[in-house]
């Protein structure tokens, strides 16, 4: 299967602190999304990494790339009870326009 | 303020039901897409559209169909519904760009098969 797996699958951490989710492929990948997910809803774009950046910011926000790993990680800093969500990365894999998205990572930040 | 609109939040049909999921964009977007997201499975692409009337099946097509005589409309067809179709299902839209552009997702149908 193309898709990508995500690590870990759950994560719990206290407000305030840092979270990082990994994403990795087993083919390679160009340009990268990162999406999230609040319970039971459509997903919101976050931010886009293309292939040719190794990393890229925006706000609390902070995405890798590593396209000879073929995988990618988010980091969100300051973490707020607000950014309880899953969180799902989404690679273009080149030929047709599809986006071949992650399993997911479920964040809770506790206030 | 852009929006994909889907036809339902929650439906509830029975096995060999034929079904229909409608799925609206009002960003003139080429690409419409369909998945379905599964607890552990994360989101999986059933088909994709980039033109009116023009397909491609995604990753589990089986069991399904879909319509694009709009622009503005994608269509998800269940033929003969079936319990392992219980699922959430999502529409989104995009511009085409080779994974340069963000798809925007519509709130979702979470359709229950009995």
């Amino acid at each position: 299967s193309q898709q990508g797996e995500e690590d870990p699958q759950a994560l719990s951490i206290q407000e305030g602190e840092n979270a990082t989710m990994n994403c990795s492929y087993k083919t390679s990948i160009n340009n990268l999304q990162w999406y999230r997910q609040n319970s039971g809803r459509g997903l919101v774009h976050l931010i886009l990494i293309r292939s040719n950046e190794r990393e890229k910011h925006s706000g609390r926000l902070r995405v890798t790339l590593d396209t000879s790993k073929k995988s990618s990680s988010l980091l969100i800093t300051a973490s707020r009870a607000a950014d309880t969500a899953s969180y799902f990365c989404a690679g273009f894999m080149g030929g047709s326009e599809k986006l071949v998205f992650g399993k997911g990572t479920k964040l809770t930040v506790n206030p | 303020d852009v929006k994909v609109t889907q036809s339902s939040r929650y439906l509830v049909k029975r096995t060999g039901e034929k079904v229909f999921l409608e799925c609206v964009q009002d960003m003139d977007h080429e690409n419409m897409f369909w998945y379905r997201q599964d607890p552990g499975l994360g989101l999986r692409l059933i088909y994709f559209s980039y033109d009116v009337k023009m397909k491609e099946k995604g990753d589990i097509p089986e069991g399904y169909s879909v319509s694009r005589e709009k622009k503005e409309r994608f269509s998800l067809i269940l033929e003969s519904a079936s319990t392992n179709q219980t699922s959430m299902y999502l529409c989104a839209s995009s511009h085409p760009g080779r994974g340069l552009y963000e798809q925007y997702f519509g709130p979702g149908t979470r359709l229950t098969v009995t």
